[in-house]
C-alpha cells in the first residue's frame, strides 16, 4: 500500500507546454507539500498546503500552481514550461499540529527539451 | 531566514563509525530532522530531535542542541547499504510545518 503516490514517474515534455504531476495520499494527513529537488540534489520546498492555508515560497513563479480537490490530493500544474524546469518533483505529506515525519512520494522526474 | 550547512561529502569504511554534523539558523524552530535518501529515489525518515540531547534508534542516533543550533548523525557499523545521502532539515512553523532542507552530505561506503 504506497502511503504517498505521484503519477507520472517521468515526465518529458517540450518548452512552452503545460503539464500537471498528480499526488495522492491516503495517510489522512491534513497538509501536503511539493519539493523541487535540482541538478545537484538540492531538496526545496515549492509550496505547503492544508485546508486552510496555502503557503508559497515566494521563489516559485507564478508559472507553478497547486490544485486540491480534496485533503487526499494536491496536484501540481506548470505553465509555459522552461528548460530550468527539469528536475525531480517531490510530493509530500505530513499531519499538522504534531511533528512528525512527512512521507514522501517516489518522485517525478521531468525532463524539458 | 533559513540556512541549513551540512558536508557535501564524506567517505568511511565499512563497519565503522561515522558522524555527519549539520548546523542550522532556523526562525520558528520546531525541530530537527534527519532523512535518508538513496540515488533516484525517495527520501525516507530516519530521526526526529525537538529536545536538547540524544535520540538512539538501532545502528542510527541523532543528536541535538538548540542553544548552538547544531546536530548531528550518527551512523555505527557501517554496511554498504548505507551509502546514500543524508538530508538534514529544519522543521519551522506552527500546526503544519515546513522542513528546509540542507544540501545533503553524501556518504560513501567503501570496503
Amino acid at each position: 500500500d504506497t502511503a504517498v503516490s505521484q503519477t507520472p514517474k517521468y515526465l518529458v515534455t517540450q518548452m512552452g507546454n503545460d503539464k500537471s504531476i498528480k499526488c495522492e495520499q491516503n495517510l489522512g494527513h491534513d497538509t501536503m507539500y511539493w519539493y523541487k529537488q535540482d541538478s545537484k540534489k538540492f531538496l526545496k520546498i515549492m509550496f505547503s498546503y492544508n485546508n486552510k492555508e496555502l503557503i508559497i515560497n515566494e521563489t516559485v513563479p507564478n508559472r507553478f500552481s497547486p490544485k486540491s480537490p480534496d485533503k487526499a490530493h494536491l496536484n501540481l500544474h506548470i505553465n509555459s514550461l522552461e528548460l530550468g524546469d527539469s528536475a525531480v518533483y517531490f510530493c509530500a505529506s505530513s499531519q499538522s499540529g504534531q511533528t512528525t515525519e512527512a512521507f514522501f512520494g517516489q518522485g517525478t522526474r521531468l525532463t524539458v527539451v | 531566514g533559513q540556512n541549513i550547512d551540512q558536508p557535501t561529502e564524506m567517505t568511511a569504511t565499512e563497519g565503522a563509525i561515522v558522524q555527519i554534523n549539520c548546523t542550522y539558523q532556523t526562525s520558528g524552530f520546531n525541530g530537527l530532522f534527519w532523512y535518508q535518501q538513496h540515488a533516484g529515489e525517495a527520501p525516507t525518515f530516519l530521526s526526529y530531535n525537538v529536545l536538547d540531547g540524544l535520540e538512539e534508534k538501532g545502528r542510527f542516533s541523532s543528536f541535538l542542541s538548540r542553544s548552538k543550533g547544531y546536530s548531528y548523525l550518527l551512523l555505527k557499523e557501517l554496511q554498504m547499504k548505507d551509502s546514500a545521502s543524508y538530508l538534514c532539515a529544519a522543521a519551522s512553523g506552527a500546526g503544519s510545518y515546513q522542513l528546509t532542507f540542507g544540501k545533503g552530505t553524501k556518504l560513501s561506503v567503501i570496503p
